[in-house]
């Protein structure tokens, strides 16, 4: 596709519920990385895949976040058990290589989680 | 990866230059600049990259200081478009892959 895509772009979910986001990546991209970014802070970083492996997930914040990656494509962020905590706008990135310096990351426009 | 400071907020008139600062003093031999802004609900958008060299794009133009401690970046001719929060970030470099750490950034507004 164009760009980075995200589906839904908003989610409302009851406390407790277990939600999915899905991110399209730019097709070609191997690298792709979630963050998440709650009102009025800045990007905190959960995981990065380099094709289906994801070498770092060091930034998820409990064992209830989980992502995986399929053919080198689309990934899937879950989350278990939602908390009110969760709620955020999940943004999805994708680049072309891994390792290299010079190439920049495309973003999606998010997936707003509420938790109610 | 190395750090960056960047001033919390700025202001710049409609048809002026923006120039918005940069301090990365402890960048390393291989790492980039890179920056990035933020409209509004929206997703981050990349503007411009340099390892030492000042470079130029359609966007903007990125000048890094001979010791590479800090950068600079230049919008030309700022619009009310261009109000945001613009992120200056140093990469990882060696064999780590991209990841990109933001900071808190500086909020500029465009105003009329």
């Amino acid at each position: 596709g164009a760009g980075v895509s995200q589906s839904p772009s908003n989610k409302v979910t009851e406390k407790g519920k277990d939600v999915e986001l899905r991110c399209d990546p730019i097709s070609g991209h191997t690298a792709l990385y979630w963050y998440r970014q709650s009102l009025g802070q800045g990007l905190e970083f959960l995981i990065y895949f380099q094709g289906n492996s994801a070498p770092d997930k060091s930034g998820l914040p409990s064992d209830r976040f989980s992502a995986e990656r399929t053919g080198g494509s689309v990934s899937t962020l879950t989350i278990q058990r939602t908390q009110q905590e969760d709620s955020a706008v999940y943004l999805c990135a994708s680049s072309l290589e891994l390792g290299a310096l010079n190439t920049e990351a495309f973003f999606g426009q998010g997936t707003r989680l509420t938790v109610v | 990866d190395a750090k960056t400071t960047q001033p919390p907020s700025m202001d710049c008139a409609e048809g002026r230059a923006a120039n918005l600062p940069c301090n990365h003093s402890t960048i390393s031999g291989n790492e980039y600049v890179y920056w990035y802004r933020q409209i509004h609900s929206q997703g981050p958008q990349y503007i411009i990259h340099g390892l030492k060299n000042n470079e130029t794009n359609e966007m903007a133009s990125l000048i890094i200081t001979e010791d590479r401690k800090s950068s600079t970046l230049i919008l030309p001719h700022a619009t009310l478009r261009d109000t945001a929060v613009y992120y200056c970030i140093v990469k990882a470099g060696g064999t780590s892959y991209g990841k990109l750490t933001f900071g808190q950034g500086t909020i500029l507004t465009v105003h009329p």
